[in-house]
């Protein structure tokens, strides 16, 4: 079985400049989720989707960030225009809507897109 | 609201011992979930252990097993017989309302290990 694909795995820009990562989740995997993980920090959540709706979206800066899952399937993350304070590991992870017993719904990460905001 | 606290930054531990890295929550919700992960310093999160707030019997797999006290609200994680590769960042995480799969997972700051030779 696959893993959860994101790209690029590393990508410096200026900030003001735009940005965008991909995530593709494991196959079958109904909900998504970004999260931002500055160095030294837990992972937070920015948004989640199940199927291509939004679950959850409450600590994604509007203003500067969007995130959209089409088809249910693939999801895009974009900043614009980037701060310097967006330096961080940006991690998708996905899982099951299927109640796995003992495990409820454990998520599946990807490897992860460092961005450095200079 | 949910809150996972991790009060130890940093540990350092003799190969072959035995560590507990410390997780206390806080929630409202009867039916939750706990989860611990690993993030080696290549940037991967490894998950680790479950235990979800109905079950009876302390989690284990392998060398980790969690030491679930429900009334402390604590889930701390015990490696056994620890090993050079055991060194990385360990987060404690939990999932409120553990029965939705549309619930979300907040994270604690985190423990660093690092386990001498």
């Amino acid at each position: 079985e696959a893993g959860v694909a994101q790209s690029p795995r590393y990508k410096i820009i200026e900030k003001r400049q735009s940005v965008a990562f991909w995530c593709n989740p494991i196959s079958g995997h109904a909900t998504l989720y970004w999260y931002q993980q500055i160095l030294g920090q837990g992972p937070k959540l920015l948004i989640q989707f199940q199927n291509n709706g939004v679950v959850d979206d409450s600590q994604l800066p509007k203003d500067r960030f969007s995130a959209e899952r089409l088809k249910g399937v693939d999801s895009t993350l974009k900043i614009q225009p980037a701060k310097l304070e967006d330096s961080a590991v940006y991690l998708c992870a996905s899982s099951s809507t299927t109640f796995s017993g003992g495990k409820s719904y454990e998520q599946y990460f990807g490897p992860g897109t460092r961005l450095t905001v200079t | 609201a949910q809150k996972i606290t991790q009060t130890q930054p940093g540990m350092f531990v003799q190969e072959k011992e035995a560590v507990t890295l410390d997780c206390t929550y806080d929630t409202s919700d009867p039916s939750y979930g706990l989860f611990w992960y690993k993030q080696p310093s290549s940037g991967e999160m490894i998950f680790l252990i479950y235990q979800g707030s109905y079950d009876q019997q302390n989690a284990t797999e392998g060398r980790y097993s969690l030491n679930f006290q429900k009334a402390r609200k604590s889930a701390n994680l015990v490696i056994s017989a620890s090993q050079l590769g055991d060194s990385a960042m360990y987060f404690c995480a939990m999932r409120e309302s553990s029965y939705s799969s549309a619930s979300k997972i907040i994270f604690g700051s985190g423990t660093r290990l690092s386990i001498r030779p």
